[in-house]
């Protein structure tokens, strides 16, 4: 089974704190994705990669930063989180060649304060 | 990626057939139609994918009109456990590594 985990299901962080959220997947996937999800708002895409080291900006990047050192890990970072980040974040990964079936994690919810 | 159309919410009971329709006029030659179902407080699991004609797995089927401007997902003899959201998505394949979620159909099934 392809398996997707991420650091935490909930997160409480004051505004202003740097806040590190991580995502490990299994199955040696090339592409990793992170989005957010939101009540009437659906899921937006915040950053994806395609390789170690690679990073490309989704829809919404803002606020925001990736790193991705290694292929199977995949970290999203608010540099200084604010109130309107508080959501429910969501990691992705897929095949280069399948990129359409993507594979997600349980997500993190997380609450700035 | 072409913009899709699918209905807010649906409701059903248990063992009926349910038919989710989504409008995709502006679908490209090289396009692709996949969908998505996502259970409350889970990410999406993908359900199925398709380009023409009818695709079925052991989920669901895939109906696609010669046209391509729509498809519907068909949930065959649906149960309490088949309530979630589902989301079409449009894009080529496997050349794009984005999708575009839209916000889906609320699908409630009732006993």
């Amino acid at each position: 089974d392809v398996k997707v985990t991420q650091s935490s299901r909930y997160l409480v962080k004051r505004t202003g704190e740097k806040v590190f959220l991580e995502c490990v997947q299994d199955m040696d996937h090339e592409n990793m994705f992170w989005y957010r999800q939101d009540p009437g708002l659906g899921l937006r895409l915040i950053y994806f990669s395609y390789d170690v080291k690679m990073k490309e900006k989704g829809d919404i990047p803002e606020g925001y930063s990736v790193s991705r050192e290694k292929k199977e890990r995949f970290s999203l970072i608010l540099e200084s989180a604010s109130t309107n980040q508080t959501s429910m974040y969501l990691c992705a990964s897929s095949k280069r060649q399948i990129s359409y079936e993507q594979y997600f994690g349980p997500g993190t919810r997380l609450t700035v304060t | 990626l072409a913009k899709t159309t699918q209905p807010i919410s649906m409701d059903s009971y248990e063992g009926q057939e349910v038919n989710i329709t989504c409008s995709h006029n502006n679908i490209a030659t090289n396009d692709y139609i996949t969908w998505y179902q996502q259970f409350p407080s889970q990410g999406p699991r993908f359900i199925i994918q398709g380009y023409k004609t009818k695709v079925t797995n052991e989920v669901a089927s895939l109906f696609i009109p010669a046209d391509r401007k729509s498809s519907t997902l068909s949930l065959p003899r649906v149960s309490l456990s088949d309530t979630a959201v589902y989301y079409c998505l449009v894009g080529d394949s496997p050349g794009y590594s984005t999708l575009t979620f839209g916000k889906g159909t609320m699908l409630l099934v009732s006993p």
